[in-house]
């Protein structure tokens, strides 16, 4: 069966610090990759998504950045973080693009 | 430009009635509509489904209704229990467009 690993559960950075958040899938090979961004009291935001290794497609700009170095793991990066960057990030996974998505457990970042 | 709509940010129903969640959409293209529930600090999971070929789907106490010419989704829940109270989301895709969802609903049950 197919899961999900997303890391970690919680985090506290100060502005300015750099990020780094991965998610790894098993299970299934090639799978499309997303990362989202529930911010307090709105809904889910999609980040990014890849639909193979190398290839990232980003929906809002922003300083995020997104890697997947390789099939089944997505890396979600910050050189340098803001105060608004604070929220629950969340991975998922698909078999295809309009299809649907499992997520992770997510991560929650707070920016102080 | 919101493609997808919950206008109602919360909603409180007593145990044992129905619950009733809304989703409106503006792209006729979309095809695909589904309903996550999530409670805090976890991740979203997958409740029930509905290709644009149906205008109903039921799964045991969950029922999603589709109506394509008014571009309306929505989800009732029958009997409605304390365990799910959690933000309830809407997502929609189709013509190999990624999912977007709503921006979520607060269901509350009431013992």
């Amino acid at each position: 069966s197919q899961t999900i690993h997303q890391w970690p559960a919680t985090l506290v950075q100060p502005v300015g610090s750099p990020l780094s958040l991965e998610c790894t899938v098993e299970g299934t090979s090639n799978p499309n990759l997303y990362w989202y961004r529930q911010a307090a009291g709105r809904g889910l935001q999609l980040l990014f998504y890849s639909v193979g290794i190398g290839q990232i497609s980003s929906e809002v700009p922003q300083n995020l950045s997104a890697s997947r170095p390789q099939d089944r793991q997505f890396i979600l990066s910050s050189k340098k973080l803001l105060l608004s960057d604070s929220g629950f990030y969340l991975c998922a996974w698909s078999v295809g693009l309009n299809e649907k998505l499992f997520f992770g457990s997510g991560t929650q970042l707070s920016v102080l | 430009d919101q493609q997808v709509k919950q206008n109602s940010p919360s909603l409180s129903v007593q145990e044992g009635r129905i619950s009733i969640l809304n989703c409106d959409y503006t792209n006729s293209m979309f095809d695909y509509f589904l309903w996550y529930k999530k409670y805090p600090a976890e991740g979203p999971t997958f409740l029930i489904s509905i290709s644009s070929i149906k205008d109903k789907n039921e799964d045991g106490r969950f029922t999603v209704f589709l109506n394509k010419s008014a571009k309306h989704l929505s989800l009732h829940i029958v009997p409605s229990q304390p365990g799910d109270s959690a933000v309830y989301f809407c997502g929609v895709t189709g013509s190999a467009r990624q999912l977007t969802f709503g921006s979520g609903t607060q269901l509350t049950v009431l013992p």
